[in-house]
């Protein structure tokens, strides 16, 4: 079993729409949770970064986290063609080596 | 400002080459890493250097040489590498306690 999955789409919206992309992991010891969006041929961006469980909200962006089941989402509301992207879950274990494990990323495209 | 910065762009190398990938970051961060990203992939980790000093190297063939001359500069020295290792090299920063990465823009490798 993967330490991560994410499904990798990919995933077409119309402009507008409410978009949600999910990851699941197998181990509860991951402590930082990252979303990253990454553009074709450019290093991937931090969109949004929590350590506990809940809702955190920047923008249209939102990051949910659910410990008990192991399952963290990003939410894009009024979604643009801008966003037409591969987005990127990562976790983290934390400590000194700060070890980036991530999805395999879902290819996102919003339809004008 | 997060600003993860790599030189050169683009590179294109011959197999008996020798050349250098740069990256810097005036961030104040304290650990910072290689990844290696090939096309529909999630970034591969290669190196992790903390407080300068090599801590993870990811079973990485020995024509991939890394450097961090001091906690702002890192540096990836290439030699004699073959075309499969074509690809984006991502360089990237944190805090070394925290979970959090940023990524530089990339440079695209290509080995002929």
């Amino acid at each position: 079993q993967k330490e991560v999955e994410q499904d990798p789409g990919p995933l077409s919206v119309p402009e507008g729409a409410i978009v949600s992309l999910n990851c699941t992991y197998s181990n509860s010891a991951f402590q930082y949770f990252m979303w990253y969006r990454q553009y074709s041929r450019k290093g991937p961006e931090l969109l949004m970064y929590t350590y506990s469980s809940g809702n955190k909200e920047d923008g249209r962006f939102t990051a949910q986290v659910d410990k008990s089941s192991k399952y963290i989402s990003l939410f894009i509301r009024d979604s643009q063609p801008s966003d037409s992207a591969t987005y990127l879950c990562a976790l983290n274990y934390g400590g000194a080596t700060n070890k980036l494990i991530f999805g395999t990323g879902t290819l996102l495209a919003v339809q004008p | 400002d997060t600003e993860v910065t790599q030189t050169p762009k683009h590179l294109v190398m011959g197999m008996t080459n020798k050349k250098s990938l740069k990256c810097e970051q005036h961030m104040g961060h304290r650990a910072m890493y290689w990844y290696k990203q090939k096309a529909k992939k999630p970034p591969e980790l290669m190196f992790v250097y903390s407080y300068e000093k090599l801590s993870i190297n990811e079973s990485v063939p020995s024509r991939f040489s890394p450097e961090c001359p001091n906690s702002s500069l890192l540096n990836l020295h290439l030699h004699a590498l073959q075309p499969e290792d074509s690809a984006l090299y991502l360089c990237a920063s944190s805090q070394n306690n925290r979970g959090e990465q940023y990524f530089g823009p990339g440079t695209r490798l290509t080995v002929t």
